[in-house]
């Protein structure tokens, strides 16, 4: 089974509006961690937000945040008040276990295009 | 923030030759790094976990006699291609993690770009 999930290729967003971008994940560790990333067709990797499983709030960076629904496994990402910046592929991941060695596991990706 | 460095950012080399690419901490010193690969409009992929002083760690189905990995210090990771054929043409990203962050921060290089003519 996928470890994450995302079923949005592709979305479009009009500029200024919100837009949540989904995202699924399947674990039997009670203990991980969930992240969104940002790759800009420049290829970088720039980290986003992160979610951690006993978190009891929603986590939020500025106009991300994540809408975090544990007994549905789900860790959408909402961006508020898009802008023309914001197009770019967004990755979710998840981290298992409490060990800072770790692996990621990586989405599909959604490609992001805000539209003036 | 902490600052992980790829270096070559891009290169081009003939089939057959080996490349190797540099995978630095700037910053911070990391005990583990990783490696990923990732083809066009695909998502990453994990190759191997890089961790200092011993062997990497390669996923299944990664060839570790094709993707040499070597960590010899704790802010350098390198990554060399050897024999390299068009198939491997790719975007190589590494990460980081900081021994001294967080327990989820983990830094992501800017990538390398390969083509393997």
């Amino acid at each position: 089974a996928q470890k994450i999930t995302q079923t949005q290729p592709g979305m479009f967003v009009q500029e200024k509006e919100a837009v949540t971008l989904d995202c699924t994940y399947d674990t039997s560790d009670p203990s991980y961690g969930l992240f969104w990333y940002k790759q800009p067709s420049s290829g970088e990797m720039i980290f986003l937000i992160y979610q951690g499983s006993y978190d009891q709030q929603n986590a939020t960076e500025g106009r991300y945040s994540l809408n975090f629904q544990k007994a549905r496994k789900s860790a959408n990402l909402v961006i508020s008040a898009s802008q023309l910046g914001d197009s770019a592929m967004y990755f979710c991941a998840m981290r298992e276990g409490r060990s800072t060695g770790n692996q990621f596991y990586f989405g599909t990706g959604t490609s992001l295009t805000v539209i003036p | 923030g902490a600052v992980v460095s790829q270096h070559p950012s891009w290169v081009i080399c003939k089939s057959g030759t080996s490349v190797k690419i540099e995978c630095r901490s700037l910053d911070f010193q990391a005990t583990t790094m990783f490696w990923y690969r990732q083809f066009p409009k695909q998502s990453l992929m994990l190759m191997a976990t890089s961790n200092e002083g011993s062997k990497a760690t390669y996923e299944q189905g990664v060839e570790k006699d094709k993707f040499l990995i070597n960590h010899a210090s704790l802010t350098l990771s390198t990554l060399t291609v050897t024999s390299a054929h068009p198939e491997d043409s790719s975007f190589y990203i590494c990460s980081a993690r900081d021994m001294a962050g967080t327990a989820y921060e983990q830094y992501f290089g800017p990538g390398t770009r390969l083509t393997v003519t």
